[in-house]
């Protein structure tokens, strides 16, 4: 199957630097990839949506100043996660659906867990 | 609004099956989804549903009834391994994917 891989997979910072987590997928082109994010015993929540060549479309409630997202690419997107606090450490999955796909299907990344000091 | 109930834990024991259900409401439809997910990894793909009926892959099976918003996910000959969360998800109009909670799968020796 097609592969997704996010890095890093472990990041620790102090409070107040940014964070930037990479999604690449490396044997298909991906013109949408999704970023989630985790929370300890709960669902994924879905953030935003970043389509190559434009600007990412943001769930409400996620600040689009705070978390960055760059679709530079059909192989990259990347969150940056800007003057990081506490509260937002988590756990951030990427996902990417392939061109030529007809069925939907999503291909995620490994996640990227964050702590922020 | 958009809602996905699945239960939130279960407990079967090694080499039985087991049933997981999950009912959804989306706004559209185009497909129901189940992932599997151990803890502190990434969910993986098990299961994509369009159409009524049962898909069989090896010792799992994904149903689906769109008329009733219902699929359940089975699993056969359970092992150790396959404790974990399994995620339901149902794809609306606008191609985004509504998430269950999970259920939490335990199995017991």
């Amino acid at each position: 199957g097609a592969v997704v891989s996010q890095h890093p997979s472990r990041v620790i910072c102090k409070s107040g630097t940014s964070v930037k987590i990479e999604c690449r997928s490396l044997d298909f082109q991906a013109t949408t990839m999704f970023w989630y994010r985790q929370f300890p015993k709960k669902s994924l929540m879905l953030m935003a949506t970043s389509n190559e060549g434009s600007k990412a479309t943001y769930e409400q409630g996620v600040e689009k100043d705070k978390f960055l997202i760059n679709h530079a690419s059909l192989t990259l997107s990347t969150l940056t996660v800007t003057s990081a606090h506490p509260e937002d450490s988590s756990f951030y999955i990427c996902s990417a659906r392939a061109v030529s796909a007809d069925t939907g299907e999503l291909f995620f990344g490994e996640g990227s867990r964050l702590t922020v000091l | 609004g958009q809602n996905i109930d699945q239960p939130t834990e279960m407990t079967a024991t090694e080499g039985a099956i087991v049933q997981i259900n999950c009912t959804y409401q989306t706004s559209g439809f185009n497909g129901l989804f189940w992932y599997q997910q151990h803890a502190g990894e990434a969910p993986t793909f098990l299961s994509y549903n369009v159409l009524d009926g049962l898909e069989e892959k090896g010792r799992f099976s994904s149903f689906l009834s769109r008329s009733k918003g219902y699929s359940y996910l089975l699993l056969k000959e359970l092992q150790m391994k396959d404790s974990a969360s399994y995620l339901c998800a149902a794809m609306d109009s606008n191609y985004q994917l509504i998430w269950g909670a999970g259920t939490k799968l335990i199995i017991k020796p």
